[in-house]
This record gives C-alpha cells, structure tokens and sequence, in this order.
C-alpha cells in the first residue's frame, strides 16, 4: 500500500471549512483513498472513499487531484464534535483481508 | 443503525493470566477483524477472519492470540498468556463484503495487565 503525509496537527474555528491535506505521491493505479477518524480513543469511524472523482457524502467532501498524487478532505462547516485525529489511507480494493494500515494522521482541533 | 459490539469495555488481569475479549460484530457481515492501539500510539492491525478462518495476520499476532467466532453472532479475541506489553485498546471491527466497503469499528476494549 502507498504511503501517505499528512500535517501533524491543525486548527479549525467552528461553522467554518476545514480542509484536511494528505499526500500520497507513490499511489499506484488501483489504489483507493480512504479517509478514517478517530474521535478520543473510540474505535477509529470511516468517513469517505475514493479513486479519482470527487467524492461527497453526509460527513464530508474528498477532493482528489487529477494526478492522484494528493487528496484533501473537507468538512464543510467544522463542529467542536468533528475534534478528532483524522487518517488518510491508501490501499488496493482487492486481496488479502483488507487490512487498514494507519499512519499518525492529522489531530484536527475545532475551536470556538 | 447497527454497531459493533465489544465486552468488556475494561478489563484488567495478571501478567500470565489468559484474557478473551469479546465482540459482537454487525449482523449482515462476512469479514472480520481486531486491532490494537497500545496507548499514544498507532492503530495496529492484528487479524483478518472470513469464512470461519484467518485471511491475514500480522506479526503482532504470534501463537499467544487466537480468534475464533463459536457462533453466529460472536467473534473473540484470546491472548493465553498475558504480558505487560498487551496493554491497549482492542477494537474490533467488521465489513460487509466486497472490496470497496468501510469497515465499522466497536468502541473498544481498554485491556490492563499488570
């Protein structure tokens, strides 16, 4: 799987757009992007999945560059709830058990 | 909406002494799996499960830990014999099936050994 870097630690003030980067320069052809959270030590949650069009759900937005060499996620009105370590994974859709290989992602801060 | 399950939330034992823990993954899914997170740390990944066997293992995941799922509903985690580095966070987590879906994590067992 590809790897990713993503910014330590980032701040967001509340109702605004918080916009999570996470490069993955070496991602190969049939590799997805996945985006996961990780709100205080809970069980990490999925948020969104890509291969190269843009992707909107409830949660969020994933904006894939036309490279694929970077993608960023964007939750479009930060809440104090969306604090949380925000992970960007790279990985085939096929083969062996679908594991998820977690990097130390990003530590969003929502403030007032 | 369904969730994964885990029991219990907490656990503390001895160091030696065996743990299992429990989990109740979401009714309608095929694959399952645990991973751990020591605290501060990364979440790692320990196993993968589908059809009533182990599809991957990590290194971490050496003859001390089994899984198994006894019935229809449960899916387990035992560690034989406990050591003061198996302490973290175990989450279980499970998917549907097909390539693309999500997997949905429980909230997690805090296993303590002392």
């Amino acid at each position: 799987d590809a790897k990713t870097t993503q910014p330590p630690s980032m701040d967001c003030a509340e109702g605004r757009a918080a916009n999570l980067p996470c490069n993955h320069s070496t991602i190969s052809g049939n590799e997805y992007v996945y985006w996961y959270r990780q709100i205080h030590s809970q069980g990490p949650q999925y948020i969104i999945h890509g291969l190269k069009n843009n992707e909107t759900n409830e949660m969020a937005s994933l904006i894939i560059t036309e490279d694929r060499k970077s993608s960023t996620l964007i939750l479009p009105h930060a809440t104090l709830r969306d604090t949380a370590v925000y992970y960007c994974i790279v990985r085939v859709a096929t083969g062996g058990g679908n594991k998820l290989t977690f990097g130390t992602g990003t530590q969003l801060k929502v403030e007032l | 909406e369904p969730e994964v399950t885990q029991t219990p939330s907490h656990q503390v034992t001895q160091m030696g002494q065996e743990v299992i823990l429990r989990c109740v993954p979401i009714s309608n899914h095929l694959y399952f799996y645990w991973y751990r997170q020591i605290l501060g740390q990364k979440v790692e990944f320990l196993v993968s499960f589908y059809n009533n066997e182990i599809s991957e293992k990590s290194e971490i995941f050496d003859d001390q830990f089994s899984v198994e799922r006894p019935d229809g509903s449960n899916f387990t985690l035992k560690i034989r014999s406990t050591k003061l580095e198996d302490s973290a966070m175990y989450f279980c987590a499970s998917r549907f099936r097909g390539d693309y879906n999500e997997q949905f994590f429980g909230p997690g067992t805090r296993l303590t050994v002392l």
